[in-house]
């Protein structure tokens, strides 16, 4: 069965450098949301888009954004990297908004340097 | 806002023995999620628990949701070295709110 993909699996910035991490969906799945785990912690939430429109929004930091694209993937946006930013990114996405399971990417690791 | 608090941090159990991780939040939940993470890897669904003082069974793990849909359990009978993992509980319904997980280590 087919299951999230994200791209890159492993990402290495710099200081202050951008990053651009993606995610897509499981077909016909209109929900996806966005999580960071860092070390020996649990996912964090960052946030959500159902049918392109952001849903909810959590401790996402400024400097990030995102946005999801008519045939459902989801970019996640990240500038002025800061050290702290280093982190496991999971995509998830669901059929139904809300509802029931979420099925998790296998992430990105990010690491600034 | 939202809180889920899970106990303990660590388990180290083994083989054979049975295995506890508790779920406790701030506020009443419409529903809570369990899910399973395994070592480098990402979080899999295990199961969505919805009504008050539900009981499911999946082999040889039992869930429960509190009365109050405040606190739920995973409870797991006759570990196995194939349930090493951290186990997350998870509240919220568009957006989850996970607890700190339990980290189970199992020594055959």
């Amino acid at each position: 069965a087919a299951g999230v993909i994200q791209s890159p699996r492993h990402l290495i910035k710099e200081k202050r450098e951008t990053a651009t991490l993606k995610c897509y969906p499981i077909p016909r799945h209109d929900t996806v949301y966005w999580y960071q785990q860092g070390p020996g912690q649990d996912p964090q939430f960052l946030i959500s888009f159902y049918e392109k429109m952001q849903s909810d929004k959590g401790s996402i930091p400024d400097r990030f954004s995102a946005q999801q694209f008519s045939d459902y993937h989801s970019e996640l946006n990240m500038s002025s990297l800061e050290l702290g930013d280093s982190a496991l990114y999971f995509c998830a996405s669901t059929g139904l908004a809300g509802v029931s399971e979420q099925f998790f990417g296998p992430g990105t690791r990010l690491t600034v340097l | 806002g939202q809180q889920v608090m899970q106990i303990p941090q660590y388990q180290h159990v083994q083989e054979g023995e049975d295995f506890t991780t508790y779920c406790n939040s701030s506020t009443t939940l419409s529903n809570i999620q369990w899910y399973k993470q395994r070592p480098g890897g990402h979080p899999v669904f295990l199961i969505q628990l919805v009504k008050s003082g539900e009981v499911k069974k999946q082999k040889r793990l039992t869930f429960q949701f509190g009365e109050a849909k405040k606190n739920s359990s995973l409870h797991i009978t006759a570990t196995q070295t194939t349930d090493v993992g951290t186990y997350f509980c998870a509240g919220g319904y568009n957006k989850l709110i996970f607890g700190a997980g339990t980290r189970l280590a199992v020594h055959p």
